[in-house]
């Protein structure tokens, strides 16, 4: 069974710092990786997504991840925090394949939290 | 771009009713739509996955006949939560599948009295 681990239920950064949310996913045969923002009161939000090609993916407002297989993991980063960023991600993965079933499955989430 | 319109985004019902939420992919067609219930932890779980013109996939512990699916177009996918009780509170979210990614709709609260 696929499954994703989010190990930190929040992470707090200062303003202008660079942030790292961590994510490990566990999957049979190639992943397909992303990351979602869900802001207060608000559905969930793409922010990128890790398909095949470079390990480093770049995604919307200022976002970025790498992919690293061998320790699979998938964390999301940004060089300069900003306190807009303040929000819930999700850490998401499906085997790679496009078959209709492919479920996704959701990491529990990391309140992100950027302190001005 | 891709939206997914989901709607009530609030409802607030007695126990023992039943309350449908709807969820359409606007500019594509969502083959396949995704429901999650969100805890108070915060985690999503996934409940279901719908291709459309085909019965649901539920996921173990989820009660089929209690939450049902219907995913009769490629547009538009619905869950029917029936004979609701308290424990049922929740937030729901669907997801439909396009271009390699998912495009949520923006939940609903569900509060059962």
């Amino acid at each position: 069974a696929q499954s994703v681990a989010q190990p930190e239920d929040q992470v707090n950064v200062a303003e202008g710092n660079p942030l790292t949310v961590k994510c490990t996913y566990s999957v049979s045969g190639n992943p397909y990786l992303f990351w979602y923002v869900q802001y207060p009161n608000r559905g969930l939000q793409f922010l990128l997504k890790y398909i095949t090609g470079d390990n480093l993916v770049k995604g919307s407002y200022g976002f970025e991840a790498e992919f690293n297989k061998s320790q699979t993991s998938f964390h999301l980063k940004k060089p300069s925090a900003l306190v807009s960023d303040s929000a819930l991600y999700f850490c998401a993965v499906r085997a790679a394949g496009s078959g209709g079933y492919q479920k996704v499955t959701f990491g529990t989430g990391t309140k992100l939290q950027v302190i001005p | 771009g891709a939206v997914v319109s989901q709607h009530p985004s609030r409802v607030i019902c007695k126990s023992g009713t039943s309350v449908k939420i709807e969820c359409r992919s606007l500019d594509f067609q969502a083959t396949t739509m995704f429901w999650y219930r969100q805890f108070p932890k915060q985690s999503l779980m996934l409940m279901a996955t719908s291709n459309e013109g085909s019965k649901a996939t539920y996921e173990q512990g989820v009660e089929k006949d209690k939450f049902l699916i219907n995913h009769a177009s490629l547009t538009l996918s619905t869950l029917t939560v029936t004979s609701a009780h308290p424990e049922d509170s929740s937030f729901y979210i669907c997801g439909g599948r396009g271009y390699e990614k998912l495009f949520f709709g923006s939940g609903t609260q569900l509060s059962v009295l």
